[in-house]
């Protein structure tokens, strides 16, 4: 089984709506993220979270908002979709104690907004 | 203003040519990360370069870190269409003293196709 799974892997929305992207890990990591990712622009970073209490903002993060469920379970929602939000997106966790930071992704959710 | 800059963008290729990606930028970084992402997947590390000057090889992948550490290379021998994906450079946030973020910035990605 994968270590980080999101759900939905894929998702066709209408502007306006309120959705939900959701990720687990069994990793047993603290440290949770969530990218985006747009074709050459890499990925850049919306929210992230360092343990359940902890929740911080990334650098594009307006429009977003996250919720820690548990140290398993970090979801990602878009209060009222918009077109441009159109995108590819992944949550990542990586260990406290890797000063590198290596990241390990799910496999993504590609989201569509009409 | 990305604090990692990739080149190139985009590379097509023959099966069996060689290649290089470029990973730069105008700040230190303690290390840099190297991810391969194929298509329907999430990034992927490949390696991690810490020592200014090290040069790293996993099977025809070298990597290497520039003396100053601020930037890094990949460079594929005789690249075959498995190698086909995206591949990122990444490097951890941090401040003046070091105190890492906790955080990783990605370069922007080059799309290698090798075609048989």
């Amino acid at each position: 089984d994968a270590d980080v799974t999101q759900t939905p892997r894929n998702r066709i929305t209408k502007t306006g709506k309120r959705i939900m992207l959701e990720c687990s890990q069994t990793k047993g990591h603290d440290r949770m993220y969530w990218y985006r990712q747009d074709p050459g622009l890499g990925l850049r970073l919306i929210y992230y979270s360092f343990d359940v209490k902890d929740i911080n903002k990334g650098e594009i993060s307006d429009g977003y908002s996250v919720s820690r469920q548990a140290q398993a379970k970090f979801s990602l929602s878009l209060e009222s979709a918009i077109p441009n939000q159109t995108a590819l997106y992944f949550c990542a966790t990586s260990d406290f104690r890797d000063s590198r930071n290596t990241q390990y992704f799910g496999p993504g959710t590609r989201l569509t907004v009409l | 203003t990305q604090l990692l800059e990739q080149s190139p963008q985009f590379l097509s290729i023959q099966e069996g040519e060689n290649l290089t990606v470029y990973c730069n930028s105008s700040s230190v970084f303690s290390s840099l990360q190297w991810y391969r992402q194929e298509p329907g997947e999430g990034p992927v590390l490949l390696v991690t370069v810490v020592t200014g000057g090290e040069v790293k090889k996993l099977k025809r992948l070298t990597f290497q870190f520039g003396d100053a550490r601020k930037d890094s290379s990949l460079h594929i021998t005789a690249a075959q269409t498995g190698d086909t994906g995206l591949y990122l450079c990444a490097g951890p946030l941090a401040n003046a003293g070091g105190t890492s973020y906790g955080k990783l910035t990605f370069g922007q990605g080059t799309i290698l196709t090798v075609h048989p």
